[in-house]
Order: structure tokens, then sequence, then C-alpha cells
């Protein structure tokens, strides 16, 4: 069985502060990670993923993550928050790589970027 | 872009009333599927369609079906609208299994059943 948990259900930070969104997963083969963003009364949009390689991953919007497989993490960063970027943060995990209907959800972080 | 467009961004329907959620997508994509999300709970899935004609029941399929009769348009049935199925519903595509794809979503319907 696999599992995504976001632990916090809400994140405020100030603008021009870094932000970061946490994730944590549990598969029983290799992840693949993905992030979205969802701005209110708006579908969920893509902004990165990690498949292989590089522990760090880049995606939109001057978002970031970084893989850590010791720690079972995937978080979600930006260096200089944007009050804009206030929205709710999904992130989901599949252990297989061509089974799209596999993608597991955590519950969601509402992020609030403080002007 | 991807354009994935659901037919109504708001629904009020009473109790015991048959639902029709209407999605479309314009990127040739195989998978189509329908999510249901609700506080708290994220997004779980209802059911999902890798081609014309096929479906399979995801996590919470109950009380729901689905139709696939040709590949841009996936649509979404509730058969006899209950209270508890008042939710944001969420429709999204991707490429088939043989990519390691993201899913892209519509703009969500927001269903309320009275």
């Amino acid at each position: 069985a696999q599992s995504v948990a976001q632990p916090e259900d809400q994140v405020n930070v100030a603008e021009g502060n870094p932000l970061t969104v946490k994730c944590t997963y549990s598969v029983s083969g290799n992840p693949y990670l993905f992030w979205y963003v969802q701005y209110p009364n708006r579908g969920l949009q893509f902004l990165l993923k990690y498949i292989t390689g590089d522990n760090l991953v880049k995606g939109s919007y001057g978002f970031e993550a970084e893989f850590n497989k010791s720690q079972t993490s995937f978080h979600l960063k930006k260096p200089s928050a944007l009050v804009s970027d206030s929205a709710l943060y999904f992130c989901a995990v599949r252990d297989v790589p061509y089974s799209a209907r596999q993608l597991t959800f955590g519950s969601g972080t509402q992020l609030t970027v403080l002007p | 872009d991807v354009k994935v467009t659901q037919s109504s961004r708001y629904l009020v329907k009473r109790t015991g009333e048959k639902v029709f959620l209407e999605c479309v997508q314009d990127m040739d994509h195989e998978n189509m599927f329908w999510y249901r999300q609700d506080p708290g709970l994220g997004l779980r899935l209802i059911y999902f369609s890798y081609d014309v004609k096929m479906k399979e029941k995801g996590d919470i399929p109950e009380g729901y079906s689905v139709s696939r009769e040709k590949k841009e348009r996936f649509s979404l049935i509730l058969e006899s609208a209950s209270t508890n199925q008042t939710s944001m519903y969420l429709c999204a595509s991707s490429f088939p299994d043989r990519a390691v794809a993201e899913a892209f979503f519509g703009q969500g319907t927001r269903l309320t059943v009275v």
C-alpha cells in the first residue's frame, strides 16, 4: 500500500521569506512523486515531479522540491514567497511508474503568504 | 496547452435526482479520471478510464457510474443524488500508462445536493 502525509494543514509565511510545504510518503517500491497547486475555485495545476536522478527537482513558478530517500520526504520549497503563491498544495505518490490510476494524494496544505 | 473542460462550475440538485457531470479534453489523452475532493481528505479516485468504453472502479465508486463513448469525453453519473455526495468533483486526463505522466485537471464542479 502507498500513502502520503502532509503534516501541516496550514502554513503561513511572510512575503519575501522562504517557504516549505512538507510531504512524507510510504511506498513498497520506488516512489514517483508529484506536487500540484490549487488556486481558489480552480482545478489542480501540475508543479513538478520526481521520477529518478537528481534529488532537487525544479518546477513551475519558481518552486522546487527535494527528494530525500532516507527520510521518505519530498518537501516543496521556494526561496522567496509571493502573495500570489497563496493556495492549496497537494503532494501525490505512486510506486508504479506506468499506472496513472494508482496515484495517491495527500490531504493538502493551505499556504498563506502574508504581505 | 492541455485543456480539460468541465461543463458546469456550480450545480445544485435535489436528493434523488439523476445528475450528469461532463468532462472534455482536447489532448487526445487515453486516460481520464473522476476525483472527488473533500476538505481534509484530499482527492479520492471515483472512476478511471483508459480507453473508449473501458472503465475501472477507483477507491469510492459506490453511488456513481461513468460513461466514455468518445475518447475526448468522460461523464460521471450520480444515479440518485444524495446529500453525502455534496462535494467538489474534478476531472483529469493524462497520457497512457507507458509514460510517467502527470494528470491535467479541469476547473472542478462544485455540486450541492439539497
